[in-house]
């Protein structure tokens, strides 16, 4: 069964730092493509960012470029999304997700439960 | 950015009614569109891949058409157990980006 375990979320002040796991199993991790997707609270999904099977191509959406970034560890099959100068438009539920092919940005199925990620002073 | 307009933003409709929900993209994305359904509280599902195949294990009333610019997801039969948001997305072009929703409950 695939199984992907989100860590991580909680609450921060703004311009403070996060980092997000997910650690998955259930299939061959660097056969595929990871994505984080965020849901900010009541409102619909944003994809934030994805990264290669390899981890050599790594992609990002604008409002979180040079602030965020996507990793992954295929020993450990986790990934990350390290989560640096928050800021509260960043709060929302953070999903990792698996992507249909190696290279990535398709589709996602399945998806983690999600981590709540909440910036508030 | 590919904008994606899903309609409506909400519905409601009798068990058994046959369910339609829209999704237009601002340019192009020949059949690169998927639809995911969300249950309140839970991570979303992927329903449909590439416009219209069923992923698999995915009841047969669920169906998807469409190329270009506009798409189209039908719920043939609407079940008590389909109430969730139902959202589009696009793989033609980076930033992914995804439909506003459509919510769906029961009349």
């Amino acid at each position: 069964e695939v199984q992907l375990v989100e860590s991580g979320g909680g609450l921060v002040l703004p311009g403070g730092s996060l980092r997000l796991s997910c650690v998955v199993s259930g299939f061959t991790f660097t056969s595929y493509a990871m994505s984080w997707v965020r849901q900010a609270p009541g409102k619909g999904l944003e994809w934030v960012s994805a990264i290669s099977g390899g981890g050599d191509d790594t992609y990002y959406t604008d409002s979180v470029k040079g602030r965020f970034t996507i990793s992954r560890d295929n020993s450990k099959n986790t990934l990350y999304l390290q989560m640096d100068s928050l800021r509260a438009e960043d709060t929302a539920v953070y999903y990792c997700a698996k992507d249909a092919t190696v290279l990535g940005a398709n589709w996602f199925d399945p998806w983690g439960q999600g981590t709540l990620v909440t910036v508030s002073s | 950015d590919i904008q994606m307009t899903q309609s409506p933003s909400s519905l409601s409709a009798s068990v058994g009614d046959r369910v339609t929900i829209t999704c237009q993209a601002s340019q192009d994305i020949s059949n690169f569109l998927n639809w995911y359904q969300q249950k309140p509280g839970k991570a979303p599902k992927l329903l449909i891949y590439d416009a219209s195949n069923l992923e698999t294990g995915v009841p047969s009333r669920f169906s998807g058409s469409g190329s270009g610019t506009d798409f189209t997801f039908t719920i043939s039969s609407l079940q008590p157990e389909d109430i969730a948001t139902y959202y589009c997305q696009q793989y033609d072009n980076l930033p992914l980006t995804f439909g506003g929703g459509t919510k769906v409950e029961i009349k």
